[in-house]
């Protein structure tokens, strides 16, 4: 069964700095995607950022980017230029290629101060 | 409309009780999606729909569970003879297909008591 780990359960940063929240994950697929979704006070998830795992290019989508170790199963996502609208619960998830379903992580709360 | 509706936002019920919980999907999604987050957890799969037909069940907890999608539009989950372990944010997605991004609706909080 594939399973998603994330270490941290909270994590703090001050406004404009970097952040890097962590992420590792079980499989025996070879196609799969793995996802960081938002998940603020509304309860709402949105999607962050999204990487196929064939692609070796890390994903990048503005100030967000991952760091994609396949051989080490670990897919962190960076948060440059953090902004208070940031904080939220952030949850890393995993899909194989051929399912439907997502599998995700226990989640990280993220704090940015002033 | 423009995102995944879901109805009530909150419900609070007795033990013992039938609930049901109803999800909007955005207008041409033909994959809806079901997850369970307890508290201070992520989210878990419950059930996916193809279409009208659940294509994948295999995350409903027990037989007091079911979900249905009869026109392939609106589904709902329905949970009988509800126990307070099922107390938790009920979550319901949509995509255009499996391989498409997911949208997810604010959840609806089932409080059993």
């Amino acid at each position: 069964a594939q399973t998603v780990t994330q270490s941290q359960p909270e994590m703090s940063v001050q406004e404009a700095e970097t952040v890097t929240l962590s992420c590792t994950y079980d499989t025996s697929e070879s196609d799969y995607y793995l996802f960081w979704y938002k998940q603020p006070p509304s309860r709402q998830m949105i999607l962050v950022i999204r990487q196929e795992a064939y692609k070796q290019q890390n994903a990048t989508e503005n100030r967000f980017s991952v760091n994609f170790q396949k051989a080490a199963k670990s897919f962190s996502l960076k948060i440059s230029d953090s902004q208070l609208g940031d904080a939220a619960m952030y949850f890393c998830a995993y899909k194989p290629g051929t399912a439907s379903k997502l599998t995700f992580g226990t989640g990280t709360r993220l704090q940015v101060t002033l | 409309g423009a995102g995944v509706s879901q109805t009530p936002s909150n419900k609070v019920t007795e033990k013992g009780k039938y609930v049901e919980l109803r999800c909007d999907p955005i207008s041409g999604h033909t994959a809806l999606y079901w997850y369970r987050q307890s508290l201070g957890q992520g989210p878990e799969f419950l059930i996916y729909f193809q279409g009208t037909g659940a294509a994948d069940d295999s995350g409903l907890p027990n037989d007091r569970f079911f979900a249905v999608r009869p026109e392939g539009s609106v589904s709902t989950l329905k949970i009988q003879r509800t126990e307070r372990g099922d107390s938790a944010v009920y979550l319901c997605a949509s995509s255009y297909g499996q391989g498409a991004e997911a949208f997810f609706g604010q959840g609806t909080r089932l409080t059993v008591v």
